[in-house]
């Protein structure tokens, strides 16, 4: 069975200070790995890294891939108070038309002013 | 363009009673997933459509549980009989025919069964 692991599972920090999410996982044929951030609705997604994309950065957020290790890194630099959310992990596998996810708990994120 | 529409957006009911809740994926997308969320358990996916079909309802917590896709605009979750444990928030998911695995996610629906 597909696994999905994220650390810490909450963090709070200050407003300006960099902070590091982590996700591990044990996936079977492994296509990609997601990032969503979810306020109080529904996940948005950020980023998605594959094989051919294993780094990614918009503004403030970067994420690395490492495949070997079989793990990944959300980085969020110079932190602001919209930047509390749930950041949720997910890893996509191949094979056929199995398009689904499995998502791990979250990491929660809290940055005070 | 609409993202995902889902509805209701709140649902209190009775234990016992007969819940459907309802999702229009993006158009165009033709993979549709129905999550359910809660603290414990975190984000769960109960069921996924390709192409109108279920590929894959192990998610589904047992008999009580159904979902439907009649056509590639609408899908319908459905718990009948209600007990308090399926009080959750539900999400319904669709993803491109490109096969790329982002999926956008609806509102959700939080249901409350007492």
């Amino acid at each position: 069975e597909d696994k999905v692991v994220q650390s810490p599972l909450s963090l709070v920090v200050h407003e300006g200070d960099t902070v590091t999410l982590n996700c591990s996982y044990e996936v079977t044929n492994f296509r990609s790995l997601l990032w969503y951030k979810q306020e109080k609705k529904a996940p948005t997604f950020l980023f998605m890294l594959t094989s051919s994309g294993i780094e990614k950065k918009s503004g403030r957020l970067s994420s690395i891939l490492d495949k070997k290790e079989l793990s990944s890194i959300l980085n969020i630099t110079a932190t602001q108070t919209g930047d509390s959310a749930i950041y949720l992990c997910a890893v996509g596998r191949s094979g056929g038309s199995n398009y689904k996810l499995t998502f791990g708990k979250g990491t929660l994120l809290t940055v005070n002013p | 363009d609409a993202g995902v529409i889902q509805s209701p957006r709140h649902e209190v009911t009775e234990m016992g009673q007969e819940v459907t809740l309802r999702c229009k994926p993006i158009s165009g997308h033709n993979s549709l997933f129905w999550y359910r969320q809660t603290m414990m358990r975190g984000l769960e996916l109960l069921i996924y459509f390709n192409n109108n079909v279920p590929i894959d309802d192990s998610g589904m917590p047992e008999d009580r549980f159904s979902a439907k896709m009649p056509n590639a605009s609408f899908s319908t979750l459905k718990i009948q009989p209600s007990e308090p444990r399926d009080s959750a928030v539900y999400f319904c998911a669709s993803s491109s025919p490109a096969g790329t695995d982002t999926q956008y996610f609806g509102p959700g629906t939080r249901l409350t069964v007492l």
